[in-house]
């Protein structure tokens, strides 16, 4: 069922500049969070995943931090370039299934030179 | 290369009639799963299939159907019970759960 909230849904930077996306979950079993990019008329790709049982990731300019107790998780974009530009997903596993995920509704990032 | 295939990229369908999505991959992956895109609604579960020959209904199943008889493959069915069927579909597969899906590149189903 529904279980991720996702903040803001768009979102506007320049170019250089640092973005921040937040997600809520629900259920406090949820064990692996990751986050998608996806461009126009393209499916979503996987660009960082974190596990419970750690509190941040890094790869490059991207990173995501995640608190458990307060269930919520966030992508950092550091030195946004236009080519950031796109929809950005996060998701949790399915409440009901446990095994699919959820998706939130997305943010739309657009990068200005 | 592995991946996921989704065909047809545009599929026109009239009102009454049934029309299948085809979703293939050569990743070996056991799991796959259908979602529909809708604006503003991110993507929401239709079906998930597990391993072959098994499959589980998602938040929205109503008016699908699929089908899991080869593991590389998992089409979908939008039947003529699914009142409001116009949607960006996208098939996805993982290795199985609490790992990363590989997204195919989607369907875009126009009612007519």
């Amino acid at each position: 069922g529904e279980n991720v909230e996702q903040h803001p849904s768009t979102l506007s930077v320049q170019e250089g500049d640092s973005a921040v996306i937040k997600c809520t979950y629900s259920d406090s079993a949820s064990n692996y969070f990751p986050w998608y990019k996806q461009e126009l008329g393209k499916g979503p790709q996987l660009i960082i995943d974190i596990r419970s049982n750690v509190g941040e990731k890094k790869d490059q300019r991207i990173a995501v931090t995640l608190n458990k107790t307060a269930k919520h998780f966030s992508l950092h974009i550091t030195e946004t370039q236009p080519e950031d530009s796109a929809v950005y997903f996060c998701a949790a596993p399915n409440s009901n299934s446990g095994y699919a995920l959820n998706f939130g509704k997305g943010t739309s990032l657009l990068v200005t030179p | 290369d592995g991946g996921i295939t989704q065909s047809p990229k545009y599929l026109f369908r009239k009102e009454g009639q049934n029309v299948t999505l085809s979703c293939e991959q050569n990743l070996n992956h056991d799991a796959m799963y259908w979602y529909r895109q809708d604006p503003g609604q991110g993507l929401r579960l239709i079906y998930y299939s597990q391993i072959v020959n098994d499959f589980q209904k998602g938040d929205i199943a109503e008016g699908y159907s699929v089908s899991r008889e080869k593991k590389e493959s998992f089409p979908l069915t939008v039947t003529s019970a699914q009142k409001n069927p116009t949607a960006f579909y996208l098939c996805a597969s993982s290795v199985g759960a609490g790992y990363g899906y590989t997204f195919g590149s989607g369907t875009r189903l126009t009612v007519v």
